[in-house]
């Protein structure tokens, strides 16, 4: 089936550094890319769409300046995190559409990201 | 009143029962709807996709969906230990192709 592959899987950082996550499509190119953040316990939550080719559309309450996507290629979407704050720490997950709805929306790994 | 709805749970069934997961959702324009599994710390897989009025049936999982009360459930029968996880349901928009999810509901299946 297709594949999302997310890097890193976990990652530790500094408060005040950025971080940046990638999400590649394997296997099928991705016009779209969605991000999501998931706090313990809680559901996924949408935080921005990302097209290829142009701005990233954010979801209210999400800022764009702190969270930038990128989406340059079919093949590779990222998400930086700026100055990162512990309030930052929580699961980050991308996601896209492979093809027919049936087939619904696969999912990157999850990248858990902790602020310190 | 959040967009789609789930309880909580946990929902504790011994090995071998049928489990039953709920899910409302508010937006009636919505057309279809996803039911994701997951396992804690990892992401969610797609268990089933479902769109029309009624049932559908894929192996041990029958999902249905009643759009006239904005319902959609999702049966796992013959229930097994490893089936314990986060059942997510959710919503596609009718615009934008996003999902929304609920808050998902934890399923204990005891042996």
């Amino acid at each position: 089936g297709a594949v999302v592959s997310q890097h890193p899987s976990w990652v530790i950082c500094k408060s005040g550094t950025s971080v940046k996550i990638e999400c590649r499509s394997l296997d099928f190119q991705a016009t779209t890319m969605f991000w999501y953040r998931q706090f313990p316990k809680q559901s996924l939550m949408l935080m921005a769409t990302s097209n290829e080719g142009s701005k990233a559309t954010y979801e209210q309450g999400v800022e764009k300046d702190k969270f930038l996507i990128n989406h340059a290629s079919l093949t590779l979407s990222t998400l930086t995190v700026t100055s990162a704050h512990p309030e930052d720490s929580s699961f980050y997950i991308c996601s896209a559409r492979v093809g027919h709805l049936k087939d619904g929306y696969t999912f990157g790994s999850g990248t858990r990201l902790t602020v310190v | 009143q959040k967009e789609v709805e789930q309880n909580s749970g946990p929902l504790s069934v011994p090995e071998g029962a049928i489990a039953s997961l709920n899910c409302t959702y508010s937006d009636r324009g919505s057309q279809s709807f996803f039911w994701y599994r997951q396992y804690s710390g990892k992401s969610p897989e797609l268990i089933m996709f479902i769109y029309s009025n009624g049932d559908k049936e894929d192996g041990r999982f029958t999902a249905q969906l009643n759009k006239a009360s904005q319902y959609v459930s999702l049966l796992i029968r013959d229930s097994q230990p490893s089936d314990s996880a986060t059942y997510l349901c959710a919503v596609m928009k009718e615009y934008g192709n996003k999902l929304v999810f609920g808050a998902g509901t934890i399923l204990r299946v005891k042996s």
